[in-house]
């Protein structure tokens, strides 16, 4: 099926640090949705973006809908331990409902 | 956020029994739920969308006979992994949309299969 590919695959970071990962797409995307996922839980929404240039925060998180309605970005500032986990965009295909999900962004962090 | 809960959150059967996954949305209303696969170390694939009150539609590849969903109501949605073989265990994710662009999940149900 299709997926959005998602760099870098994975990250291991010192706490403190600054993260960016970012999800592109062939196609224009109207929406753009981050999750986070732990190990054996289910994916837990941390921003959706819904226009053009939009820049939204969450916390530490920060999240901008790219310009070209092709990409998205996430950046997570003063990283700490319990970040670790893998962080995935989705967006919806085909100007349908159906939502369809990144290849995923493993990070680590290191106390 | 809305709430989505499944049920059981893991699951073992011998192979060529059928087993059932429950998924509700807790607080809000759902026409419409997800139901998506994921192996291990690998991205969440979608499998069906299920429609309340209507029939199920399948993402190719995937075998509607194998994989029975039911929408009986705006907030419960059941997979039944049907016939089920050790190549169908995998973690099962539900989610459902709770407004314009917000697609929330349930905490997964793990399927063991031997």
């Amino acid at each position: 099926g299709q997926q959005l590919n998602q760099s870098p695959q994975s990250m291991f970071i010192q706490e403190g640090e600054d993260v960016s990962m970012n999800c592109t797409s062939s196609s224009i995307f109207n929406t753009w949705l981050w999750y986070k996922q732990e190990p054996g839980e289910g994916p837990v929404l941390l921003i959706a973006l819904y226009k053009a240039g939009e820049l939204t925060s969450n916390g530490r998180l920060t999240a901008q809908f790219g310009i070209t309605r092709k990409d998205s970005f996430l950046n997570i500032s003063a990283s700490i331990p319990s970040d670790v986990g893998i962080y995935f965009c989705a967006g919806p295909f085909g100007g349908t409902y159906k939502y369809i999900f990144g290849t995923g962004t493993r990070l680590k962090v290191l106390a | 956020g809305a709430v989505v809960s499944q049920h059981p959150s893991w699951v073992i059967c011998k192979s060529g029994t059928s087993v059932k996954i429950e998924c509700r949305s807790l607080d809000f209303q759902a026409t419409t739920m997800f139901w998506y696969r994921q192996f291990p170390k690998q991205s969440l694939m979608l499998m069906a969308t299920s429609n309340e009150g209507s029939k199920a539609t399948y993402e190719q590849g995937v075998e509607k006979d194998k994989f029975l969903i039911n929408h009986a109501s705006l907030t419960l949605s059941t997979l039944t992994v049907t016939s089920a073989h050790p190549e169908d265990s995998s973690f099962y994710i539900c989610s459902a949309k709770a407004g314009p662009g917000e697609l929330f999940f349930g905490e997964g149900s793990r399927l063991t299969v031997l």
